[in-house]
């Protein structure tokens, strides 16, 4: 049981390319999600899915799109990445959702953008 | 939205006792608040969860009192592998759905 997973756990990118963030988990959870993290900073919610085939937008989804073909992955693209993406970003899972729930979260991905 | 405060960072030895205070005026009904830890270079991860009274597990023990406002993380007898960043969370909803808001959160330095 490895939990949740993120591949890769560090890239450079220049100005305007586009990249993949993979995110996997094995515990057969419904909800997953995207964060990133700025030095500093508590983690802000980029997008989110409530189950395979649908995501949702979260506090800063602008630069970033998402999908959930399958029920243990969840895919963060960048389109043309920015410098203002450099940060980390956290992919994270949980069973249900409500206040009663908990996320687990993966190692991160650290992202620079030259 | 349920937002908290909490102390921006805090400074113990190892061996003592670390009480970490969050408030949390605007708290719903049904919202419960739950404690992260996130150590440097890793993702948070789960610590303890109540909703009233106290809460105690291996690692931590949570007050809350009757008016739900606050909310105290006690950790026991920490030890230098304490020192993370602890994150102070209550319920936020948006269309039925958790979104969980991290603030900050208290940076926690412990020294030998």
């Amino acid at each position: 049981n490895a939990g949740v997973t993120q591949t890769p756990k560090f890239r450079v990118l220049k100005t305007g390319q586009s990249m993949t963030l993979l995110c996997a988990q094995d515990m057969n959870h419904e909800y997953m999600y995207w964060y990133r993290q700025d030095p500093g900073m508590g983690l802000r919610l980029i997008h989110y899915s409530v189950g395979e085939g649908t995501t949702a937008k979260g506090e800063v989804p602008d630069g970033y799109n998402v999908s959930r073909l399958k029920k243990q992955n969840f895919l963060l693209g960048l389109e043309s990445a920015a410098p203002s993406q450099t940060s980390v970003y956290f992919c994270a899972s949980s069973l249900g959702t409500g206040s009663g729930e908990t996320q687990y979260f993966g190692p991160g991905t650290r992202l620079l953008v030259l | 939205l349920a937002k908290t405060t909490q102390p921006i960072s805090m400074d113990s030895y190892e061996g003592q006792e670390v009480n970490i205070t969050c408030s949390h005026n605007n708290i719903a009904t049904n919202d419960y608040i739950t404690w992260y830890q996130q150590f440097p270079s890793q993702g948070p991860r789960f610590i303890i969860q109540g909703y009233k009274t106290k809460v105690t597990n291996e690692v931590a023990s949570l007050f809350i009192p009757a008016d739900r406002k606050s909310s105290t993380l006690s950790l026991p007898r920490v030890s230098l592998s304490d020192t993370a960043v602890y994150y102070c969370l209550v319920g936020d909803w948006d269309t039925g759905f958790q979104k969980l808001v991290f603030g900050t959160g208290t940076r926690l330095l412990v020294s030998p």
